[in-house]
């Protein structure tokens, strides 16, 4: 069990640019969470994924944003035209399917900068 | 909606030495689970302790252990002989039916020697 992993851990772009983040889940897991984080605030959620399918996403997931979990697995979190308020951590988190089911644990997360 | 609350932005502990961290929550809900986070300066959210609302008897984690008060909608953390390592931003967190964390805005605690 590796835990959940996050790539790139750091990524600066300038504004207007399109990036993409990766998760990799805990391997027997298979629900998936997104969340943002600010600086000095907690946590919070974007969208949820459980299998491949999407199943809640949060108003703050605005049109620019879009997540994907093709397979079930891995997922990618892509924002498009980034704005300099897309500035934050953006943390994945997973859970499992049978035991424990509400304990989600968290990856390193992606520290975007938007320039 | 669910709320979480935490109210000290900002605590200090000496080494050894014991420190509360305290968290209130709102929620409709009868089935939820409590939890408290750590995320240490530059590194990744640590799971630290979990309680079932179900579930009377309060959690402990070796040198962590909670008060949980179901009526009181509280939900506070000890932190027992207190290591340097602790040092981190304490998050509390609910959730419920949906399958979202809702968080407070985090308790940032420093041990000192």
């Amino acid at each position: 069990d590796t835990g959940v992993s996050q790539d790139p851990r750091h990524k600066i772009t300038k504004r207007g640019q399109n990036v993409t983040f990766r998760c990799d889940p805990i391997s027997e897991h298979n629900r998936l969470y997104w969340y943002r984080q600010t600086l000095g605030q907690g946590p919070e959620f974007l969208t949820y994924f459980q299998n491949e399918a999407q199943l809640e996403k949060s108003r703050l997931l605005s049109d620019r944003f879009s997540a994907e979990r093709p397979k079930g697995s891995f997922s990618t979190l892509e924002i498009q035209r980034t704005e300099q308020g897309d500035s934050a951590m953006y943390l994945c988190a997973s859970s499992g399917q049978y035991m424990d089911t509400h304990t989600q644990y968290f990856g390193p997360g992606t520290r975007l900068t938007v320039l | 909606a669910q709320t979480v609350t935490q109210s000290q932005p900002e605590m200090s502990v000496q080494e050894a030495e014991t420190v509360t961290l305290s968290c209130t929550y709102d929620t409709s809900e009868n089935n939820y689970y409590l939890f408290w986070y750590k995320q240490p300066p530059s590194r990744q959210m640590i799971l630290v302790i979990r309680q079932e609302a179900y579930k009377q008897q309060n959690a402990t984690e070796n040198r962590f252990s909670v008060n949980f008060q179901k009526a009181a909608k509280s939900f506070s953390l000890k932190i027992s002989d207190s290591q340097l390592g602790d040092t981190a931003m304490y998050f509390c967190a609910l959730i419920g039916t949906a399958s979202k964390l809702t968080f407070g805005t985090g308790t940032r605690l420093q041990v000192t020697l």
